[in-house]
């Protein structure tokens, strides 16, 4: 079974770059697109980004000055960087893998984070 | 951008009792659509992908119809587990395979 387990820091400052850590584990990272998804509280899901284990990348336009998406296939990982952070990127975010045919068959139990000061 | 609409917001059932929640999309999706289910404090579920194909494990209580631009996913008796927020969302066109805002089953 597939699993996936968001990691990184719950609280980032303004102005900072949130940083997180997708672990893949029960299956490979390979030959599959993985997704970014951020939901605000009470709100719903926002598309962040696709990055495939080539390290090929799809960005939600809204956010691609700010987002770096990268895979270490060695690690079975993949990791969001996301810059200049303000209070509306307060928000739990979620990884998950494409099925070949892109529904999201996996995802992680996502991670809040709070952008404070 | 395909807009996905969904409706009602909020759907207020009994145990027991059937559930038809609708989605509707801006533009044909064909039959690229899946639900999901997301309780509180749990990343989402895939529930149906192919319009009506139950994902692994799903209950066959659980089934979806639809195609072109107006999909339904219907609960045949609501189980206490069942309470949850529902999202669909179209692949059709990907990126970015938009979400509808989701649909909130209570009691």
């Amino acid at each position: 079974q597939v699993q996936l387990h968001e990691s990184g820091p719950g609280l980032v400052k303004p102005s900072e770059t949130l940083s997180l850590t997708c672990t893949v584990s029960g299956g490979s990272i390979s030959s599959y697109y993985w997704r970014w998804i951020r939901q605000p509280p009470g709100k719903g899901l926002e598309w962040i980004g696709d990055i495939y284990n080539s390290g090929s990348t799809n960005y939600n336009p809204s956010l691609k000055s700010r987002v770096t998406l990268s895979v270490d296939t060695s690690k079975n990982q993949f990791s969001l960087k996301l810059s200049s952070v303000t209070a509306a990127d307060t928000a739990v975010y979620y990884c998950a893998r494409h099925s070949n045919d892109y529904y999201l068959d996996y995802w992680g139990q996502g991670t809040l984070v709070t952008v404070s000061s | 951008e395909i807009v996905m609409t969904q409706s009602p917001a909020t759907l207020s059932v009994s145990p027991g009792e059937r559930a038809t929640l609708s989605c509707r999309a801006s533009q044909s999706v064909s039959r690229n659509l899946a639900w999901y289910q997301q309780k509180p404090g749990q990343g989402p579920r895939l529930l149906i992908y192919g319009a009506s194909t139950r994902a692994t494990g799903i209950p066959a209580r659980f089934s979806g119809s639809g195609s072109g631009t107006e999909f339904t996913l219907t609960i045949s008796s609501l189980q206490s587990e069942d309470f949850a927020v529902y999202y669909c969302q179209q692949y059709n066109y990907w990126p970015p395979g938009t979400f509808g805002l989701g649909t909130k089953v209570e009691i």
